[in-house]
């Protein structure tokens, strides 16, 4: 079964500063993966996805993840957070064929000035 | 805005009872998907369904049940509704299966008291 791991329940930085978000997935697979964002009271947005091809993917609002298959990670990546990236993310995976997302239990991001 | 719309915003309703909430995808998607999302539990997948048809099944109780409509708006009903069905309903909705993105829904808010 596919599950995917979050390790980080809140991460805390200062705007400005640099930010990874962990995620680490089991699947025995070739994985979908997928970042979302979940602003509070809001949906969930799609920030990037890797299907196939360059293990470096570009998504929206400056963020990127790189999949690492020899270490099942897919963590994403900003070089300098704003205030309004203050949200819930959360990894997902899921596979060609199985129609189930399997999302991990998401990572609270905070800012501070 | 991702296109996907979802009613009602917000339910109240007592123990027992049973609701529907209901989803329009995205104008061209004919997958929709439905998601509970819990302190508990997480976000959950619960079903697909692809033009009609159910495609993929996933955590979803059996006094719950979906459908979608020819004209591929869904809904899903909750019957015999207990405390621990407060949650937040999802729905997304993408052009076909997995390898396609889903795009989220804003959610319904279930209150069971």
């Amino acid at each position: 079964a596919q599950s995917v791991t979050q390790p980080d329940i809140h991460i805390t930085v200062s705007e400005g500063a640099s930010l990874e978000l962990r995620c680490n997935y089991s699947y025995g697979a070739t994985p979908y993966l997928f970042w979302y964002v979940q602003s509070p009271g809001q949906g969930l947005q799609l920030l990037l996805k890797y299907f196939s091809g360059d293990t470096l993917v570009q998504g929206i609002k400056g963020f990127e993840a790189e999949f690492k298959r020899s270490q099942s990670s897919f963590n994403l990546r900003k070089p300098s957070v704003h205030w309004s990236d203050a949200a819930e993310y959360f990894c997902a995976v899921g596979s060609f064929g199985n129609e189930k997302l399997t999302f991990g239990t998401g990572t609270r991001l905070t800012i501070i000035p | 805005d991702s296109g996907v719309t979802q009613t009602p915003k917000h339910l109240i309703t007592a123990t027992g009872q049973r609701v529907t909430l209901r989803c329009s995808p995205r104008s061209g998607d004919l997958s929709v998907y439905w998601y509970q999302q819990s302190l508990d539990q997480g976000l959950q997948f619960l079903i697909q369904y692809y033009n009609g048809e159910e495609r993929a099944k996933g955590n979803i109780l059996e006094r719950f049940s979906a459908q979608q409509f020819p004209d591929l708006h869904s809904e899903l009903n909750l019957s015999s509704l207990e405390l621990g069905d407060s949650a937040l309903y999802f729905c997304a909705s993408s052009v076909a299966g997995m390898g396609y993105e889903q795009y989220f829904g804003p959610g319904t808010r279930l209150t069971v008291t």
